[in-house]
């Protein structure tokens, strides 16, 4: 099976612009979970998707934004960039809910806001 | 507020040698403990993964160790080789329920040939 895929893997923006970032799960999977990665914050967790709902929510502002469609692929959004949105965005899938099954993750946007 | 607490940041262990990286926790209704290993360029993978039922779970090199009444767990790589080179993060979350995965800020690990 192929993995998770991300895309774009790489994305320069400048503040004040809005992005897209966009996931492909694992063939099969109806779980999509978006995490931030920063040297300062580590990994942390933005939504989960499962069958097109977002399941849960962590602690970000109203800007970070998802959807998931109905093939299981997800996208987020971001509004208003902010410099301090520079960072690598990880999705990781999972056949069912995250917190039941184990997560596989896809190799990451990697976004710089100048 | 960090629920997972990792250390050290950074390791440096000669090949051959073991790596111990620690790992506590503060919310006891956390059930499932994963380690994930994460290469330069890629996303973190599933290493090894215990529930608090055991006390240590070992596979191949790669061994958890589990202390519940501490609240504590641990990554042990035995024979450590230069190809174990990475960034590991400890995790934590409840199986089921609207619990989110919470990670540890990650060790650095350099082997030395």
């Amino acid at each position: 099976k192929a993995g998770v895929t991300q895309t774009p893997r790489y994305l320069i923006k400048t503040r004040g612009q809005q992005v897209t970032l966009s996931c492909s799960p694992i063939s099969g999977h109806r779980s999509v979970s978006w995490y931030q990665q920063t040297p300062g914050q580590g990994l942390q967790f933005l939504f989960e998707y499962f069958s097109e709902t977002q399941r849960n929510k962590g602690n970000f502002p109203g800007r970070f934004s998802g959807r998931q469609f109905s093939n299981s692929r997800s996208e987020m959004n971001v509004s208003t960039l902010e410099l301090g949105d520079s960072a690598l965005y990880l999705c990781a899938s999972s056949p069912g809910i995250a917190n039941t099954y184990e997560q596989y993750f896809g190799p990451g946007t990697r976004l710089t806001v100048t | 507020q960090q629920q997972v607490k990792q250390s050290p940041q950074s390791l440096i262990v000669q090949k051959g040698g073991i790596s111990i990286i620690n790992c506590a926790y503060e919310n006891t209704a956390f059930d499932y403990f994963p380690w994930y290993q994460q290469f330069p360029g890629k996303g973190p993978a599933l290493l090894i993964a215990i529930r608090p039922d055991v006390s240590e779970k070992k596979e191949g090199r790669f061994t958890i160790s589990f202390n519940k009444s501490a609240k504590q767990f641990s990554l042990h790589i035995m024979d450590s080789q230069p190809g174990d080179s990475a960034t590991y993060f400890c995790a934590a979350s409840r199986r089921g329920g609207s619990y989110i995965p919470t990670f540890g800020r990650g060790t650095s690990l350099i082997v030395h040939p």
